[in-house]
């Protein structure tokens, strides 16, 4: 069974740091590249960052280029966000998802943007 | 960017209706279109992938379509656990791109 499952989102202040982690199971991880996508709460899905399976190629929303960088370790099936220089609009759940034909998605993580 | 444009952004409807959701790309995807459900509080769920796919236990009455850059969600007859918000998402090409969302409601 595919299991996507998020963690380190929460609560941090305007300006601050955060990593998110994904750790996946259940299928080849380094087979498969794996996106970012956030969701403010009450509002629509926006795909944030992307990266291939074996980590060569990374893709970016134009909202994020810059303060956001997306890694992978393939020996321990986890993609992770780094989000840095976080602004109140950058509160949201953010899920980590397989956006091929798979379609999978992890439960998402809350990170709240605030002074 | 391939920007899709999806309509109507919500709808009533009643329990066995038949509900039609669509969504256009700016450009063309080829079939690299994914339609997903999503519940308050709950990650997407993957309905369809390549336009028509149905994805492994999803049931019969959700269904996927393609004309040109014109792609179509079928809900052949509406029930309860149905009302949910739907989108559309394009895979073809990075940056990877969502419709604005339709929210399935009851009449």
């Amino acid at each position: 069974e595919v299991q996507l499952v998020e963690s380190g989102g929460g609560l941090v202040q305007p300006g601050g740091s955060l990593r998110l982690s994904c750790a996946a199971s259940g299928f080849t991880f380094s087979n498969y590249a794996m996106s970012w996508v956030r969701q403010v709460p009450g509002k629509g899905l926006e795909w944030v960052s992307a990266i291939t399976g074996s980590g060569a190629s990374t893709y970016y929303a134009v909202s994020v280029k810059g303060r956001f960088t997306i890694s992978r370790d393939n020996s321990k099936n986890t993609v992770y966000l780094q989000i840095s220089t976080l602004r109140a609009d950058d509160t949201a759940v953010y899920y980590c998802a397989i956006l091929d034909s798979s379609g999978y998605w992890g439960q998402g993580t809350l990170v709240t943007v605030s002074s | 960017d391939i920007q899709m444009t999806q309509s109507p952004s919500s709808l009533s409807a009643s329990v066995g209706d038949r509900v039609t959701i669509t969504c256009r790309a700016s450009q063309a995807i080829n079939n690299y279109l994914a339609w997903f459900q999503q519940k308050p509080g709950k990650a997407p769920k993957s309905l369809i992938y390549a336009a028509s796919s149905l994805q492994t236990g999803v049931p019969s009455k959700f269904s996927g379509s393609r004309s040109g850059t014109d792609f179509t969600l079928t809900i052949s007859s509406l029930q309860p656990e149905d009302f949910a918000t739907y989108y559309c998402q394009q895979y073809n090409s990075y940056p990877l791109t969502f419709g604005g969302g339709t929210k399935v409601e009851i009449k």
